[in-house]
């Protein structure tokens, strides 16, 4: 079955640097991929998704890349704010058969002032 | 803006009691979900359901386990003889399928001694 593989599992950066979060997956049919910002004692919020037929989308300060061929995907996250702290789950849903979400392991991200 | 709602936020159990969990699902969505988290864990998908019958189920859902659409909001997850190892935060999520986006309610922490 799939396996999400989710790196790093921490991250700190200083406010204003640039944060990324890496991903990779395992089945090929896989063709739908979220990431969401879990905050502490909340549920997962959807915060973006990239489909398999595109390899880049962005909204604001965050952006998704995918590359089908090496089956991984990454989040980027611009001119990180505190509010940005958080543990983030990519995701991945394997194939048109189904729609259950396969996710990863979590990065808890630091951003200090 | 329309969110999933969970009820209750912590329940505290003996092992062996049923617990039923409660979920009131975003209303147009049509597609409903139960995932769980054990501490410090991935978030692990449970069980899909559309129709009024389940979609899919992974081997986490045993026969301990049921679901319901009782009525026209609530959607509800049922352990029928709780485990210690039933112990984690559960999330119901919804969707309405077209664009594959799930949204996850705040989550019931599930605490069985």
């Amino acid at each position: 079955g799939e396996n999400v593989e989710q790196h790093p599992s921490t991250l700190s950066v200083q406010e204003g640097d640039s944060a990324v979060i890496k991903c990779t997956y395992s089945d090929s049919a896989s063709n739908y991929f979220p990431w969401y910002k879990q905050e502490l004692g909340k549920g997962p919020q959807l915060i973006i998704d990239i489909r398999s037929n595109v390899g880049e989308k962005k909204d604001q300060r965050i952006a998704v890349t995918l590359n089908k061929t090496a089956k991984h995907f990454s989040l980027h996250i611009t001119e990180t704010q505190p509010e940005d702290s958080a543990v983030y789950f990519c995701a991945a849903m394997p194939g048109v058969d189904t729609d259950k979400l396969i996710f990863g392991t979590g990065t808890r991200l630091q951003v200090f002032p | 803006e329309p969110e999933v709602t969970q009820t209750p936020s912590h329940q505290v159990t003996q092992m062996g009691q049923e617990v039923i969990l409660r979920c009131v699902p975003i209303s147009n969505h049509l597609y409903f979900y139960w995932y769980r988290q054990i501490l410090g864990q991935k978030v692990e998908f449970l069980v899909s359901f559309y129709n009024n019958e389940i979609s899919e189920k992974s081997e986490i859902f045993d026969d301990q386990f049921s679901v319901e659409r009782p009525d026209g909001s609530n959607f509800t997850l049922k352990i029928r003889s709780t485990k210690l190892e039933d112990s984690a935060m559960y999330f119901c999520a919804s969707s309405n399928r077209l664009d594959n986006e799930q949204f996850f309610g705040p989550g019931t922490r599930l605490t069985v001694l």
